[in-house]
C-alpha cells in the first residue's frame, strides 16, 4: 500500500511559537492529491488545504503555510504564531488520480499551552 | 450552507445486533463516502457512491457490512452481527463534482459494541 507517513504522533507547544507537521507519502502515481485536514477535540474533520501533483507552489493562508516537495515526497505544514485554538489533532492524506479513496496519515496531535 | 450530517452521534449496542448509520450530504454533492476511524488512527476508507450506486465497496470489511444510497443523496451504512471490534467512529463524507474535488467530512457516528 502506499503509506502516509506523519513521523511526529503528538507535539506540545507554547502559545505564539511556529510549530511545522511534516507529511512524507508514498506513490507510484504521476497525478496524485495532497490534503490536509484538522480534527479539533469536536471530532469533525474540517479541510485545510489541497493540492494536486502538478502544482508544486507553496501556499500561505493567513497562519498556515504549506511547504509541496516532490523531490523528497514531502508536504509539510506550518503553523505561525500558533494560538490555543490551533489545538487538535491534524491529518494529512493523499488521493491518488484514478481513484477516490484518501489515504490518511495517522494524524499528529498539537497541543498548544497559553 | 448546510455541511454533512450523521445521525445518530452516539451509538451504543450489543454484540450480535444490527445497527444503521445515516448519512445526509450536502445539498447537490453526487459522491458520497464512509471511513472508519479507530482510536488514534486516521480514517480508513470503506466505501464511495457516485449518485446510487456503490463505485468502489473494496474498504468495506466483510460481508456484515453494507451500504445503500437508494435516491442519490441520503445513505446508510449497515453493520449487521456487530462485534467488538466494530467499535470505531464512522464518518460520512460528500464531494461535488469534478476530479480533485474536495471531500467534505460530517462530525462522524461513534459507535461501541459492548
Amino acid at each position: 500500500a502506499q503509506k502516509v507517513t506523519q513521523a511526529q504522533t503528538e507535539i506540545s507547544v507554547v502559545e505564539k511559537e511556529d510549530v511545522t507537521l511534516d507529511c512524507v507519502y508514498e506513490t507510484r502515481d504521476t497525478t496524485y492529491y495532497l490534503f490536509w485536514y484538522k480534527q479539533p477535540p469536536s471530532g469533525e474533520l474540517v479541510f485545510l488545504i489541497r493540492r494536486n501533483s502538478f502544482d508544486e507552489q507553496n501556499e500561505i493562508s493567513g497562519r498556515y503555510s504549506w511547504n509541496f516537495q516532490k523531490s523528497t515526497s514531502s508536504f509539510n505544514f506550518t503553523i505561525t504564531a500558533s494560538q490555543v485554538v490551533d489545538s487538535a489533532v491534524y491529518f494529512c492524506a493523499r488521493r491518488q488520480g484514478g481513484s477516490e479513496k484518501l489515504v490518511f496519515g495517522k494524524g499528529m496531535k498539537l497541543t498548544v499551552n497559553p | 450552507g448546510a455541511g454533512v450530517s450523521q445521525t445518530p452521534s452516539n451509538k451504543v449496542t450489543e454484540k450480535g445486533k444490527y445497527v444503521e448509520l445515516r448519512c445526509d450530504p450536502i445539498s447537490g454533492h453526487t459522491a458520497l463516502y464512509w471511513y472508519r476511524q479507530s482510536l488514534g488512527q486516521g480514517p480508513e476508507f470503506l466505501i464511495y457512491f457516485q449518485g446510487t450506486g456503490a463505485a468502489d465497496d473494496s474498504g468495506l470489511p466483510n460481508d456484515r457490512f453494507f451500504a445503500v444510497r437508494p435516491e442519490g443523496s441520503v445513505s446508510t451504512l449497515k453493520i449487521q452481527r456487530t462485534e467488538r471490534g466494530d467499535s470505531a467512529v464512522y464518518l460520512c463524507a460528500s464531494r461535488a463534482g469534478g476530479a480533485g474535488d474536495t471531500q467534505y467530512f460530517g462530525p462522524g457516528t461513534r459507535l461501541t459494541v459492548l
